[in-house]
């Protein structure tokens, strides 16, 4: 089974502080994905990448940035968490890009910023 | 722009009853079409997965169908049990340009009574 890990389930971090979110694949996908979920909005696309090295935005990539320097991990850093980040954050997988390729998710973020 | 809507938004039905719930989607340039579950405070599950080329898939008690041309997916759920209960979202994978994240929907919230 293909497993999605993300490092923390639950964070607290202040207004302006740097934050990190860690993710993890263990099947060896190429492709990589940050969401936030927020009610009444449902599951909205930060960021992607297609391969190590390599990233593209999203529908809402404004106050965040991300990092792929191997290809298991996929990292999305607020640079200065503000009170609008407080959200449920979601990383997922994909082998490729393809008609029959699973979407895998991780168990979730919930940040809150004070 | 790709838009994906789910109605109900909520439904609660006693157990043992057969559910269905929809889902449509504006943009019939599609690569597939992906159902998941969530449960409260956790990650998604990927249910089924539908290529734009098939009508359905089923597994166990869940069958999912596609008419691409119409825009519309349902998920039909037979012998519903209160281990069911959870939120449902449908989300698509475009096969035109744009980022290349799932678009979702909001969800069904799904309440199965004892």
């Amino acid at each position: 089974d293909v497993k999605v890990t993300q490092s923390s389930r639950y964070l607290v971090k202040r207004t302006g502080e740097k934050v990190f979110l860690e993710c993890v694949q263990d099947m060896d996908h190429e492709n990589m994905f940050w969401y936030r979920q927020d009610p009444g909005l449902g599951l909205r696309l930060i960021y992607f990448s297609y391969d190590v090295k390599m990233k593209e935005k999203g529908d809402i990539p404004e106050g965040y940035s991300v990092s792929r320097e191997k290809k298991e991990r996929f990292s999305l850093i607020l640079e200065s968490a503000s009170t609008n980040q407080t959200s449920m954050y979601l990383c997922a997988s994909r082998l490729e890009r393809g008609a029959k390729n699973i979407q895998y998710f991780g168990a979730g973020t919930r940040l809150s910023v004070l | 722009k790709q838009e994906v809507t789910q109605i109900p938004a909520a439904l609660s039905v006693p157990e043992g009853e057969n559910l269905v719930l929809n889902c449509s989607f504006t943009d019939s340039a599609i690569y597939n079409l992906q159902w998941f579950r969530q449960d409260p405070g956790k990650g998604l599950t990927s249910l089924l997965l539908i290529q734009s080329s098939q009508r359905e898939q089923t597994s166990g008690r869940l069958n999912a169908s596609l008419d691409k041309s119409s825009g519309r997916s349902t998920l039909y759920i037979a012998a519903s049990q209160p281990g069911d209960s959870a939120t449902y979202l449908c989300a698509v994978l475009n096969s035109g340009g744009g980022a290349d994240g799932l678009t979702f929907g909001k969800g069904t919230h799904l309440i199965i009574q004892p």
